[in-house]
């Protein structure tokens, strides 16, 4: 079946300082990869995806993320980071394009930024 | 220009009430869902519809009744609310059927806090 795991359920770093958040995942093909962020009070909105192709992805906002197959990871990651980045972030895995199944999401990793 | 928007923002209620809460998107967007984040964040899919046609439909209890009017339009009622509906309900957009595909990814509400006493 497929999951989604984020090992880190809350995460601080200081403002200016680099971010990684990891993402495993468990599903039986390429999957489709995405980063989701979720301000306070808000909906979800996508930072980025991966479907097939180069393995780093660029999304909005300054992030990137790595596509490891023989690690089963999608990390998102930001060089320097701004207080207004704080926020909680959902990986998520989806479905082939053949399919309906679920797009099934992580269960979340809070940031916090100290100034 | 609201993209996706739902009606109400906040929810109060007593058990065993029957409330119903709203969702409508201007994307043009073939499909809908709805969301639920429990109180640790925790998103899971409820329902969903492609062109007023059920495609999804979790084991959520039967108190739970989406109904789609056209495909703009996805709305939620709820039956007995009972203390554990309680939580964030969001509805979501995509252009695809069952799939996050191209460039048309999941577009979500702001979502309904919903609090049952």
């Amino acid at each position: 079946a497929q999951s989604v795991t984020q090992p880190d359920i809350h995460i601080t770093v200081s403002e200016g300082a680099s971010l990684e958040l990891r993402c495993n995942y468990s599903y039986g093909a390429t999957p489709y990869l995405f980063w989701y962020v979720q301000s306070p009070g808000q909906g979800l909105q996508l930072l980025l995806k991966y479907f097939s192709g180069d393995t780093l992805v660029q999304g909005i906002k300054g992030f990137e993320a790595e596509f490891k197959r023989s690690q089963s990871s999608f990390n998102l990651r930001k060089p320097s980071v701004h207080w207004s980045d704080a926020a909680e972030y959902f990986c998520a895995v989806g479905p082939s394009k053949t399919s309906y199944d679920k797009v099934i999401f992580g269960p979340g990793t809070s940031l916090s930024v100290i100034p | 220009d609201t993209a996706v928007s739902q009606t109400p923002k906040y929810l109060v209620t007593q058990m065993g009430n029957d409330k119903s809460i709203k969702c409508e998107q201007n994307l043009g967007h073939d499909t809908m869902y709805w969301y639920k984040q429990d109180s640790k964040k925790f998103l899971k899919i409820m329902f969903s519809y492609n062109n007023k046609e059920l495609i999804i439909n979790e084991t959520v209890p039967n108190r739970f009744s989406p109904k789609s009017p056209d495909k703009a339009h996805l709305n939620l009622h709820i039956n007995s609310l009972e203390l554990g509906d309680s939580a964030v309900y969001f509805c979501a957009s995509s252009q695809d059927r069952g799939w996050q595909g191209g460039d048309s990814p999941l577009h979500f509400g702001n979502g309904t806090r919903l609090t049952v006493t």
